[in-house]
């Protein structure tokens, strides 16, 4: 089992509608999650943090938090072509060494159609 | 401007040969991680430090090397035992108490 665990895709939305993208984590210890925006050729870039169950808006973007189904969701509303890109879901985690890691899914594509 | 820096943003590589990869960052940031990218694999650690002058293997260090010696630097060598090393390489720091990590631009690497 993956550590953290992504659809890839590609989920394909029409312009304006809402984008809703899932992401499960298999390590119970994990406390913070966070939601990557990735455009093909670029490194990763931070779009929403969340910490604690429930919801977390900004702006357009709503991250979801259910610790005891182990799940994190981010909803895109309003979706526009610019949002087109992979998005990484990724879980902090315990290194064998100390200290904290991030675990990356391996992305879900996100195609807006005009 | 505050931020990490990848250099170079391409680099190709000879059959047998060793390549560093420099990561330089000005955030203040304790903590600095190498992962390696490829197509449907997501990100694969490869090494972290947490400190200067210490570091430790990630998932993937087999055929890569680190250096820490200084806060701000965190450089990777690919060695000619890294077998398969075309790839996209991205570095990432975190502060102490930041638990968000931040990504340099990214360097790819490419066998030639």
């Amino acid at each position: 089992q993956k550590e953290v665990e992504q659809n890839s895709g590609p989920l394909s939305v029409p312009e304006g509608a809402i984008a809703s993208l899932n992401c499960t984590y298999s390590d119970r210890g994990s406390q913070s999650f966070f939601w990557y925006r990735q455009y093909s050729g670029k490194s990763p870039e931070l779009i929403m943090s969340i910490y604690s169950n429930g919801d977390k808006e900004d702006g357009r973007f709503t991250a979801q938090l259910n610790k005891a189904s182990q799940y994190v969701s981010l909803l895109i509303r309003d979706s526009q072509p610019s949002d087109s890109a992979t998005y990484l879901c990724a879980a902090t985690g315990i290194l064998t060494g100390g200290g904290n890691k991030l675990t990356f899914g391996t992305g879900t594509q996100l195609k807006v159609e005009l | 401007d505050g931020g990490i820096t990848q250099s170079p943003k391409y680099l190709f590589r000879k059959e047998g040969q060793n390549v560093t990869l420099s990561c330089e960052q000005n955030l203040n940031h304790d903590a600095m991680y190498w992962y390696r990218q490829d197509p449907g694999q997501g990100l694969r650690l490869i090494y972290y430090s947490q400190i200067v002058n210490d570091f430790q293997k990630g998932d993937i260090a087999e055929g890569y090397s680190v250096s820490r010696e200084k806060k701000e630097s965190f450089p990777l060598t690919v060695t000619s035992a890294q077998k398969n090393p075309t790839a996209f390489y991205l570095c990432a720091s975190r502060g102490v108490r930041i638990t968000e990590a931040f990504f340099g631009q990214g360097t790819r690497l490419t066998v030639v």
